[in-house]
C-alpha cells in the first residue's frame, strides 16, 4: 500500500514565524502535492512537484514556497505565518496518469 | 475549465440501505476518475481509481460507474453500515494525465443512521 506521512497532525504557530510542513511518501512517485482545505472552498492546489527540485506553481502560492530536494519528501515553508494561513494542509503523491494519495493532513492554527 | 459537482451536499440513510452518489463533470476529456472518503479532521481515503477506457470498478460493498459521454459517475455502496458515515468525493483528472489537472468535487457528506 502507498504510504504518504505528514510530520505533524497539529501545529500551532504565531504570525510571524516561519513554518515547515514535511511530507514523505515510500512508493517511488515522481509527482507530490501540497493542498489546502477550507470549508467551503474545498481543496486547493498550493504547490505540485513532478521531479525532484522541480516544482511548479497551483492555484494558490502567495506566501508559500516548497522544497524537494529527495524524490520521496516534499516541504512546504511558509515564510511568514500569517492567520489566514490556518486551514488543513494535505500532501499527496502519485505516478503519472494513477491515482493520487493523500497522507493523514496537519491541521495548523496560526495565532 | 473542468468542473465538477456533487449533488447532494448532504445526505442520511437508514443502516442497510443501497444509495448512489453522484458526481458530474464538465469536460467529457478525462484521463481517470477518482473516489475518495474523508473522515472529520482526517485526510482522503482513496477507494477507487477508474481510468477513462473502463467503464466500472469493484471493491467490496462499492462500486463507481463512469459515462464518460454523459458527465456522470455513481458510486453505489451497497447494504449501508454506520462505520460508512463519511464525506466521499470524487476528483477528476484531465485527459493529458498530468496530476496539474486535477479538479475535485466538494463532496457529499453522508450520514447513515443505525
Amino acid at each position: 500500500d502507498v504510504k504518504v506521512t505528514q510530520s505533524s497532525r497539529y501545529l500551532v504557530k504565531r504570525t510571524g514565524e516561519k513554518v515547515f510542513l514535511e511530507c514523505v511518501q515510500d512508493m517511488d512517485h515522481e509527482n507530490m502535492f501540497w493542498y489546502r482545505q477550507d470549508p467551503g472552498l474545498g481543496l486547493r492546489l498550493i504547490y505540485f512537484s513532478y521531479d525532484v527540485k522541480m516544482k511548479e506553481k497551483g492555484d494558490i502560492p502567495e506566501g508559500y514556497s516548497v522544497s524537494r530536494e529527495k524524490k520521496e519528501r516534499f516541504s512546504l515553508i511558509l515564510e511568514s505565518a500569517s492567520t489566514n494561513q490556518t486551514s488543513m494542509y494535505l500532501c499527496a503523491s502519485s505516478l503519472f496518469g494513477q491515482g493520487i494519495f493523500f497522507g493523514p493532513g496537519t491541521r495548523l492554527t496560526v495565532l | 475549465k473542468q468542473e465538477v459537482t456533487q449533488i447532494p451536499a448532504a445526505l442520511s440513510v437508514p443502516e442497510g440501505e443501497n444509495l448512489v452518489l453522484n458526481c458530474s463533470f464538465t469536460d467529457s476529456a478525462i484521463y481517470n476518475l477518482q473516489w475518495f472518503r474523508q473522515d472529520p479532521g482526517k485526510g482522503l481515503t482513496s477507494l477507487l481509481l477508474i481510468q477513462s477506457s473502463q467503464r466500472e470498478q469493484t471493491s467490496g460493498r462499492l462500486n463507481a460507474s463512469l459515462d464518460k459521454s454523459s458527465g456522470r459517475s455513481t458510486l453505489y455502496i451497497a447494504a449501508s453500515q454506520p462505520g460508512d458515515s463519511a464525506t466521499y468525493l470524487c476528483a477528476v483528472r484531465g485527459s493529458s494525465g498530468s496530476a496539474r489537472q486535477l479538479t475535485f468535487g466538494s463532496g457529499t457528506q453522508l450520514t447513515v443512521l443505525p
